[in-house]
């Protein structure tokens, strides 16, 4: 089955430490995202990447961090510079960026809790 | 950047019953979807749409680019249709970023 795997599900850590939140999709998609998304709120760019070695900063990446050396992976790293990350973190995947549409997929989102 | 607004914020339906959701966008664009979020926090895609309508099983859904909106129809609702909707449009200038609503919460009882 084709998709896009997010793990762990629920992840707890200490305040002052970092976590690395994975994202592995099979769908050979070249864009892949994550996004941040608190109570109640919509849906948060913090970074995405378009082809594999580069990436940008979306709307809200102070206090993470990303790479991007495989086509298929691309880790999120909350770093203790971030000053309130206890939140729901989801990845997404679209198919070419040379084409002038998106479709985005996603996958299951890994809670993170941060005392 | 874009604006996304989505209405109504909340709706509570009986089961069986008929709704639409409504999605207004700030600028042109040549894209969009619908995503229903499930109660476990899965995000579903329901519709890509950037102009016309289109249905899927229950679901319907249509834009009108030239007047910045769409509209998902929900049709003899489900209590499997509880959860949150969401809209998502293109940033200007960069297609491969997205803005979303904040979302429409449904909540369907039996």
């Amino acid at each position: 089955d084709g998709g896009i795997t997010q793990s762990p599900k629920y992840l707890f850590r200490k305040e002052g430490q970092n976590v690395t939140l994975s994202c592995e999709q099979n769908l050979n998609h070249d864009a892949m995202y994550w996004y941040r998304q608190d109570p109640g709120q919509g849906l948060r760019l913090i970074y995405y990447s378009q082809i594999v070695n580069d990436f940008q900063k979306g709307d809200i990446a102070e206090g993470y961090s990303v790479s991007r050396e495989k086509k298929e992976s691309f880790p999120l790293t909350v770093t203790s510079a971030q000053k309130n990350p206890t939140a729901f973190y989801l990845c997404a995947s679209s198919i070419s960026p040379g084409q002038r549409s998106y479709e985005q997929y996603f996958g299951p989102g890994t809670r993170l809790t941060v005392t | 950047g874009i604006q996304v607004e989505q209405s109504p914020p909340d709706l509570i339906l009986q089961e069986g019953a008929n709704s639409t959701l409504r999605c207004n966008f700030s600028d042109s664009v040549n894209n969009l979807q619908w995503f229903h979020q499930n109660p476990w926090g899965q995000l579903i895609n329901l519709f890509y749409i950037p102009s016309g309508t289109k249905q899927n099983g229950r679901l319907s859904a249509t834009t009108v680019a030239t007047e910045r909106y769409s509209l998902l129809y929900i049709s003899s609702s489900q209590t499997t249709d509880s959860g949150v909707y969401f809209c998502a449009v293109p940033n200007s200038g960069g297609y491969q970023k997205v803005t979303f609503g904040i979302g429409t919460k449904l909540q369907v009882i039996p």
